[in-house]
């Protein structure tokens, strides 16, 4: 079946770097796409979302970027800092428009 | 009011038992969701109501009951678990469609 993944599943970055975390897609039909973070113990956060009638998004310090060519989606995070450390997933929207398809997720550590 | 919460935060339970897991969320949201999250992997789906009907089931066993009183409560009721189903449950709501779904810390439930 159609999947979402990550490239990297950790990333270790110094504080004040900044971060880009990488996950394809396969669902070309897919609409709409977005980042969670999740910390330890708690449930996912949304960061920033994006439709598939974009090239990016901007929000506060974080980027998505959306290249449908090749079904890839980046989340850009400036000034990476020790609060950003988490576990990040992306998800898609599956065929039938109520359920989000999540990719495996990649762990961000920020090293002072 | 822009937060999902869920009760109890921990639960641990004999494969006898019953239990149930709420959710509760006054976003006016008219989805909510039920996950199912193991240790390093990302949520999979285990129910979707949409407003208030049970839309999506993904072939989740029996022992997994789920309940939508009104708009604003789920609950997860719970029978006859085996350890494999030991995870962080996680609740989720969005307004109508999958799109920006905010989830809850979730309730880490423990089967002995």
């Amino acid at each position: 079946g159609e999947s979402v993944g990550l490239h990297l599943p950790t990333l270790s970055v110094q504080e004040g770097d900044n971060s880009i975390i990488n996950c394809a897609y396969s669902n070309s039909a897919s609409d709409y796409f977005i980042w969670y973070k999740q910390e330890s113990g708690k449930g996912p956060q949304f960061i920033i979302d994006i439709r598939s009638n974009m090239d990016k998004r901007q929000g506060q310090r974080v980027t998505v970027l959306l290249n449908k060519t090749v079904k890839h989606l980046s989340l850009q995070i400036a000034a990476t800092q020790p609060g950003d450390s988490a576990v990040y997933f992306c998800a898609e929207n599956d065929n039938s428009g109520y359920a989000l398809n999540f990719g495996k997720g990649t762990s961000l550590l920020v090293t002072p | 009011d822009t937060e999902v919460t869920q009760t109890p935060k921990h639960l641990v339970m004999g494969m006898t038992n019953k239990k149930s897991l709420k959710c509760e969320q006054h976003m006016g949201h008219r989805a909510m969701y039920w996950y199912k999250q193991k240790a390093k992997k990302p949520p999979e789906l285990m129910f979707v109501y949409s407003y208030e009907k049970l839309s999506i089931n993904e072939s989740v066993p029996s022992r997994f009951s789920p309940e939508c009183p009104n708009s604003s409560l789920l609950n997860l009721h719970l029978h006859a678990l085996q350890p494999e189903d030991s995870a962080l449950y996680l609740c989720a709501s969005s307004p109508a469609r999958a799109d920006e779904q905010y989830f809850g810390p979730g309730t880490r439930l423990t089967v002995t």
